[in-house]
């Protein structure tokens, strides 16, 4: 079985400034797909930003990027010039590849981040 | 709009009672999930389905039951409910999940 850690209950940064949410994970599959989910304080799940684990490029969406080492099973979230927007709890996410895997997604803890004027 | 719609929102519920909740989505998914959220486990998974009239075991089963008659709707039940149960239960579907899921807005169950 896989599972996911989230080793920062909580995180807090400045208006602006860059901040790093760290995720590793545990499996012996070779091919996956990992995940950032967004629950801000209206409780809605919104994904932030996909990464294949084939792929070594890491992955990049607006002010959103991820470190990916695939050898230390490690999968952060940089989140840069952040905005008060980005307040919310962020959950890291581990999907195995392939059909019998039936898309089933194991979380971490989450991290809650806020983002200070 | 297209999407994932639950009902109820909230609810209380007594120790012993039953419910269901239901999940409704429009986008033609094959996939969908229930999902339980509580306090610093994260999001676990407690049923799902692969197709109309398929169900399957999460890692959290037990105390609920599911049904998938329609491929648009997949329900949640609990037939007599716990305290241990209060959480807040996630839907959410998917066309193939390497690309992620659709998330409803959430149920918050308490059980008294």
């Amino acid at each position: 079985a896989q599972t996911v850690t989230q080793s920062q209950p909580e995180m807090s940064v400045q208006e602006a400034e860059t901040v790093t949410l760290s995720c590793t994970y545990d499996t012996s599959e070779n091919n996956y797909y990992l995940f950032w989910y967004k629950q801000p304080p209206s409780r809605q799940m919104i994904l932030v930003i996909r990464q294949e684990a084939y792929k070594q490029q890491n992955a990049t969406e607006n002010r959103f990027s991820v470190n990916f080492q695939k050898a230390a099973k490690s999968f952060s979230l940089k989140i840069s010039d952040s905005q008060l927007g980005d307040t919310a709890m962020y959950f890291c996410a581990f999907m195995k590849a392939g059909g019998t895997s039936y898309g089933k997604l194991t979380f971490g803890q989450g991290t809650i981040l806020t983002v200070h004027p | 709009n297209a999407g994932v719609t639950q009902t109820p929102k909230f609810r209380v519920l007594k120790t012993g009672q039953s419910m269901t909740l239901l999940c409704a989505q429009d986008m033609n998914h094959e996939y969908m999930y229930w999902y339980r959220q509580d306090p610093g486990m994260g999001l676990r998974l407690i049923h799902y389905s692969v197709g109309e009239g398929t169900t399957a075991k999460g890692e959290v089963p037990d105390g609920y039951n599911v049904s998938r008659l329609k491929k648009q709707n997949f329900l949640l039940g609990l037939e007599s409910a716990a305290p241990s149960q209060t959480s807040v239960y996630f839907c959410a579907s998917s066309y193939s999940g390497g690309y992620g899921y659709t998330f409803g807005s959430g149920t918050r169950l308490t059980v008294v």
